[in-house]
């Protein structure tokens, strides 16, 4: 069974309007730690924000925020106001109680003009 | 800040050829990580070392082995290459200081391996 899916392939945004990443997630282990990546086309994986399962406020960093609904098993990242440089593929990752992490296939986000 | 830098940035090998992927990272951590990214599919863990002297396996280990050289540097070794390794290879590192803590892993920016 997949432990975290991210189930669109692919999105476009209009550039200055809001968009939503879908990420759910499986796991039994009460600590683990939910990771949001963006991979440019140049390709390195730029750290994007983290929510902790033991965290009681949704994770906020800039124009990112992450729509966490622990019961649902699902971690959502929202970007507000789109920019062209936000075209990229986005990765959702969990770490379970220990180091390792498990990536989702990832969501390819375009930006229109 | 370098972060976490590998080496080489690219590399064609034929089947059967060996070679060295080298990673360092210059932000004092404990933990690094080896992973390969195949299209249309995230990361996935091949090794990672907990800390200096210590390795475990991944996901996907077959084909592969690792040395910790020391608390900065991390290197994967393709023994016999196949045309089924080929893919991107990042390495990545974290602080790693418990259950509860981020441990937030940084990448390098990858190496693109293809072997014919």
């Amino acid at each position: 069974a997949q432990k975290i899916t991210q189930t669109q392939p692919g999105m476009f945004v209009q550039e200055k309007e809001a968009v939503t990443l879908d990420c759910t997630y499986d796991t039994s282990d009460p600590s683990y730690g939910l990771f949001w990546y963006k991979q440019p086309s140049s390709g390195e994986m730029i750290f994007l924000i983290y929510q902790g399962s033991y965290d009681q406020q949704n994770a906020t960093e800039g124009r990112y925020s992450l729509n966490f609904q622990k019961a649902r098993k699902s971690a959502n990242l929202v970007i507000s106001a789109s920019q062209l440089g936000d075209s990229a593929m986005y990765f959702c990752a969990m770490r379970e109680g220990g180091e390792k992490l498990i990536f989702g296939q990832g969501t390819e986000l375009s930006v229109k003009p | 800040n370098a972060g976490v830098t590998q080496t080489p940035k690219f590399q064609v090998l034929k089947t059967g050829q060996s070679m060295t992927l080298q990673c360092a990272q210059d932000m004092n951590h404990n933990s690094m990580y080896w992973y390969r990214q195949d299209p249309g599919m995230g990361l996935r863990l091949i090794y990672y070392s907990a800390s200096e002297g210590t390795t475990d396996k991944g996901e996907v280990p077959n084909g592969y082995n690792v040395s910790r050289l020391n608390k900065r540097e991390f290197s994967l070794r393709l023994e016999s290459a196949a045309p089924s390794q080929t893919s991107v290879y990042f390495c990545a590192s974290s602080e790693a200081h418990g259950r509860l803590a981020k441990n937030i892993q940084y990448f390098g920016a990858g190496t693109r391996l293809s072997v014919l």
